[in-house]
C-alpha cells in the first residue's frame, strides 16, 4: 500500500515564525503536492513537484515556498506565518505513469492541523 | 478556469437507503475524475477513477458515472450503512495538465442506524 506521510497531526505556531511541513511517500512516485483546505472551499493548490528540485506553482503560492531535495520528501515552507494561514494542509503524491503504474491517481497523508495564533 | 460543485453540500439518510452524490464541472476538457472519500479530521481516500473515455467505474456498493457533455458524475451508494458517514469529494483533471486537478467542496454524508 501507499503511504504518504505527513509529521505532524496538529502544530500551533505564532504569528511570523518560520514554519515546516514536512511529507514523504514510499512509493517512488514522481509527482508530489501540497494542498490547503478550508471549510466551504475545498482543496486548493499551494506547490507541486514533478521531480527532485523541480516545483511550480499552484492556485495560492503566495506566503508559502516548498523544497524537494529528495523524491520521497515534499516541504512546504511559511517563510513568516499569518493568522490567514491556519488551515488544514494536506500532502499528496501520484505517479507520472512510468513503468507501467497506475497515472494521476493521487494519494493523500492525514493532513496537518495548523493553528497561527 | 475548471469550476467543480458538488450538492448538497449535507445529506442525512437513514441506514439501508440507497443514495446519489452529485457533481457537477464547468469545462468538459477533463482527463479523468476521481472520487474521494474524508473521514472527520484525516485525508482523503481514493474511491473510484473515472478516465475521461469511460461511463462509470464501480467498486463494491460503489457506482460512479461521469457524461462529460453534460459536465456531471454521480457517486451510488447502495445499501448505505453508518461506517458511510463521511466527507466525500470529486475531483477533476485537466485534460492538457492531468496534475492540474480541482476539487468540489464536499457532499457530508451522514447515514443514520
Amino acid at each position: 500500500d501507499v503511504k504518504v506521510t505527513q509529521s505532524s497531526r496538529y502544530l500551533v505556531k505564532r504569528t511570523g515564525e518560520k514554519v515546516f511541513l514536512e511529507c514523504v511517500q514510499d512509493m517512488d512516485h514522481e509527482n508530489m503536492f501540497w494542498y490547503r483546505q478550508d471549510p466551504g472551499l475545498g482543496l486548493r493548490l499551494i506547490y507541486f513537484s514533478y521531480d527532485v528540485k523541480m516545483k511550480e506553482k499552484g492556485d495560492i503560492p503566495e506566503g508559502y515556498s516548498v523544497s524537494r531535495e529528495k523524491k520521497e520528501r515534499f516541504s512546504l515552507i511559511l517563510e513568516s506565518a499569518s493568522t490567514n494561514q491556519t488551515s488544514m494542509y494536506l500532502c499528496a503524491s501520484s505517479s507520472s505513469g512510468r513503468w507501467n503504474r497506475a497515472k494521476n491517481i493521487q494519494y493523500f497523508g492525514a493532513g496537518t492541523r495548523l493553528s497561527v495564533l | 478556469k475548471q469550476e467543480v460543485t458538488q450538492i448538497p453540500a449535507a445529506l442525512s439518510v437513514p441506514e439501508g437507503e440507497n443514495l446519489v452524490l452529485n457533481c457537477s464541472f464547468t469545462d468538459s476538457a477533463i482527463y479523468n475524475l476521481q472520487w474521494f472519500r474524508q473521514d472527520p479530521g484525516k485525508g482523503l481516500t481514493s474511491l473510484l477513477l473515472i478516465q475521461s473515455s469511460q461511463r462509470e467505474q464501480t467498486s463494491g456498493r460503489l457506482n460512479a458515472s461521469l457524461d462529460k457533455s453534460s459536465g456531471r458524475s454521480t457517486l451510488y451508494i447502495a445499501a448505505s450503512q453508518p461506517g458511510d458517514s463521511a466527507t466525500y469529494l470529486c475531483a477533476v483533471a485537466n485534460f492538457y495538465n492531468n496534475n492540474d486537478m480541482r476539487f468540489g467542496a464536499g457532499t457530508r454524508l451522514t447515514v443514520k442506524p
